[in-house]
């Protein structure tokens, strides 16, 4: 089993609208997560990290259940801009584990 | 502040030669990584050096992937010989200090590496 799984998406939303998606981890001992962003062809780019039970940054939340191991993203109020694929990462000990990422489009 | 650097940015070569990419971190940052991104999947960790010793290499396939960071400061990763599956982006990233809460993980934009 992976130790990190995401839904590959795409998910194909109108600007302005709310979408959420989750990442599940294997890991119970991970100690903390990050969501990343990744442009078609550039490199991750750290969006959040997530060490409690979640983290909120403008327009973008995410939330930790550690019962369920699950982490999840919460983008309002869309923008094109917004168009990526969000990696999730867990972290324990000093390794990082990347999930396949989510891909958003976000359409006019 | 400058990123973290990695040349060359494009590479095709033939199966069965050899490449090799370079890294620069960030100054002062004593985390280097290296990863392996194929199409579609998310990052895989080559190996980690802590200044210039190695953290993690589980999962760097010896027979044919090498890597140094002489110097502690920047590092290279070499394959030979290169087989058609090892087509995808090479990431260099830093970090301050590892992984722990604060130590943020910087990414160069890749090396992309296609054998044909």
């Amino acid at each position: 089993r992976k130790e990190v799984e995401q839904d590959p998406g795409p998910f194909n939303v109108p600007e302005g609208a709310t979408v959420a998606f989750n990442c599940t981890y294997s890991n119970s001992a991970s100690q903390s997560f990050f969501w990343y962003r990744q442009d078609c062809r550039k490199e991750p780019k750290l969006l959040m990290s997530v060490y409690s039970s979640g983290n909120e940054d403008g327009r973008f939340t995410a939330q930790l259940n550690r019962a369920s191991q699950y982490i999840s993203l919460l983008i309002r109020d869309s923008k094109l801009s917004d168009s990526a694929t969000y990696l999730c990462v867990s972290i324990n000990d000093y390794k990082l584990s990347f999930g396949a990422g989510t891909t958003v489009t976000v359409r006019a | 502040e400058a990123g973290v650097a990695q040349s060359p940015r494009y590479k095709i070569i033939e199966k069965r030669q050899s490449v090799a990419f370079w890294c620069n971190p960030i100054s002062g940052h004593a985390t280097l990584y290296w990863y392996q991104q194929i199409l579609g999947q998310g990052p895989k960790l080559l190996i980690q050096f802590q200044n210039n010793g190695v953290v993690d290499d589980s999962q760097l396939p010896k027979d044919r992937f090498s890597a140094e960071r002489l110097k502690g400061v920047d590092s290279t990763l070499k394959i030979q010989p290169a087989k058609l599956e090892d087509s995808a982006v090479y990431l260099c990233a830093s970090s301050l200090d590892g992984t722990g809460p604060g130590n943020t993980i910087y990414f160069g934009e890749g090396s992309w590496l296609t054998v044909v």
